[in-house]
């Protein structure tokens, strides 16, 4: 059974500029959220999609969007890419009811 | 306002003696508890998880407890073994909101397993 698969692995971008992450959730699952990694905050949660409608938000500005497509993959996109977006940004898949969540090995983003 | 915390940053323990990894939450509406351990450049792998209607959890090497009370939970590896080096998170959902406010997780603990 595949695991979820994020990609790009890795990805250099320049301020200003935007970027799409891409994550493909395990076969079945129907819900994709996706976390933030970085060393001073530590694992922050971005955004749950759910049967392609986003279910909530964490508190990130609104340059950080996503989506979800009928196949269940799942899209996000940061625009106007500042230093500080500089993170892991982390895929997780599940069953949906918030549990048995299964993450990705990440997107390592660094903004220049 | 952290609701999840995980106090200590690291823990060093002598392989084949116990690993205690501590964590507290303030949310009241947490119900359900995950363990969860990363390498570098990795993500996060599921290790276990307890609900709020029990006080233990056991899987193997790994056993976790909850003290709803105190709003304390607590990872216990036994023994240590080198593999088990990683930084390990605690997580919390409130599943019967649906949770759909995702995972909210602690900051880490690096453990250390000395040889």
């Amino acid at each position: 059974k595949a695991g979820v698969t994020q990609t790009p692995r890795y990805l250099i971008k320049t301020r200003g500029q935007q970027v799409t992450l891409s994550c493909s959730p395990i076969s079945g699952h129907r819900s994709v959220s996706w976390y933030q990694q970085t060393p001073g905050q530590g694992l922050q949660f971005l955004f749950e999609y759910f049967s392609e409608t986003q279910r909530n938000k964490g508190n990130f500005p609104g340059r950080f969007s996503g989506r979800q497509f009928s196949n269940s993959r799942s899209e996000m996109n940061v625009s106007t890419l500042e230093l500080g977006d500089s993170a892991l940004y982390l895929c997780a898949s599940s069953l949906g009811q918030g549990r048995g969540y299964t993450f990705g090995s990440g997107t390592r983003l660094t903004v220049v | 306002d952290q609701q999840v915390k995980q106090n200590s940053p690291s823990l060093s323990v002598q392989e084949g003696r116990i690993s205690i990894l501590n964590c507290d939450y303030t949310n009241s509406m947490f119900d359900y508890f995950l363990w969860y351990k990363k390498y570098p450049a990795e993500g996060p792998t599921f290790l276990i998880s307890i609900s709020s209607i029990k006080d233990k959890n056991e899987d193997g090497r790994f056993t976790v407890f909850l003290n709803k009370s105190a709003k304390h939970l607590s990872l216990h590896i036994v023994p240590s073994q080198p593999g088990d080096s990683a930084v390990y998170f605690c997580a919390a959902s409130a599943i019967a909101g649906g949770g759909a406010d995702g995972l909210t997780f602690g900051k880490g603990t690096h453990l250390i397993i000395q040889p």
